[in-house]
């Protein structure tokens, strides 16, 4: 029953390095989801995929890059990790637009 | 620009008494609406929504969420909150589509 899982749970990394967050979905759901959030801004969508083969811009994109790798994943990279990206990092999914998102437990990512 | 508020940041209630948490959007049109708990270290979880129909919409854990379209307003109440119920909760809104919008969230204390 593990819904979605991300992976790392923790992650610590210095200005510059590259970092790819990975997110899984054992629920057979189209549309899938990444979110950060840091306090007081409640959570601000980074990139979405509405279905395998598609990704979109959310509200926050710049800094990131995502791919729909298939239907049960969906991973989110950082290519050159800024400070201004430590914050905890949210994976979700939904069989379709409009229905509840399903969320993991987050991934906390600090950046030196 | 479409934007979700959640008014108050803190708020702090007795173990037994009723609980009301906030929530308005600016939309042009009816939103879908959802409340989301969140427990410390963990993700969110849903408690409600609303599409459409009844405007009084039952949730899990004995809450409920009244829709006002005349206040673009979606509160969230529980008649006797307990300790387990000390926790963040984000209102969320969204129209066709993809794209949900969550407000800033509202940390709630329970006081023994």
């Amino acid at each position: 029953n593990a819904g979605v899982t991300q992976t790392p749970k923790f992650q610590v990394l210095k200005t510059g390095q590259s970092m790819t967050l990975q997110c899984a979905q054992d629920m057979n759901h189209n549309s899938m989801y990444w979110y950060r959030q840091d306090p007081g801004m409640g959570l601000r969508l980074i990139y979405y995929s509405a279905s395998e083969g598609t990704t979109d811009k959310g509200e926050v994109p710049n800094g990131y890059n995502v791919s729909r790798l298939n239907k049960r994943e969906f991973s989110l990279r950082l290519e050159s990790a800024a400070p201004s990206q430590t914050s905890v990092y949210f994976c979700a999914s939904s069989e379709k637009p409009n229905q509840p998102q399903h969320f993991g437990d987050g991934t906390r990512l600090s950046i030196l | 620009a479409q934007s979700v508020t959640q008014p108050d940041i803190h708020i702090t209630v007795s173990e037994g008494a009723s609980l009301e948490l906030r929530c308005n959007y600016s939309y042009g049109a009816t939103p879908y609406l959802f409340w989301y708990v969140q427990s410390p270290g963990q993700g969110l979880q849903l408690l409600l929504k609303y599409f459409s129909g009844d405007t009084l919409v039952q949730g899990i854990k004995g809450f409920e969420a009244e829709f006002k379209r005349s206040q673009s307003s979606f509160n969230l109440r529980k008649p006797s909150v307990h300790w387990s119920d000390a926790a963040e909760y984000f209102c969320a809104v969204g129209l066709s589509g993809n794209k949900l919008t969550f407000g800033g969230g509202t940390r709630v204390l329970v006081k023994p």
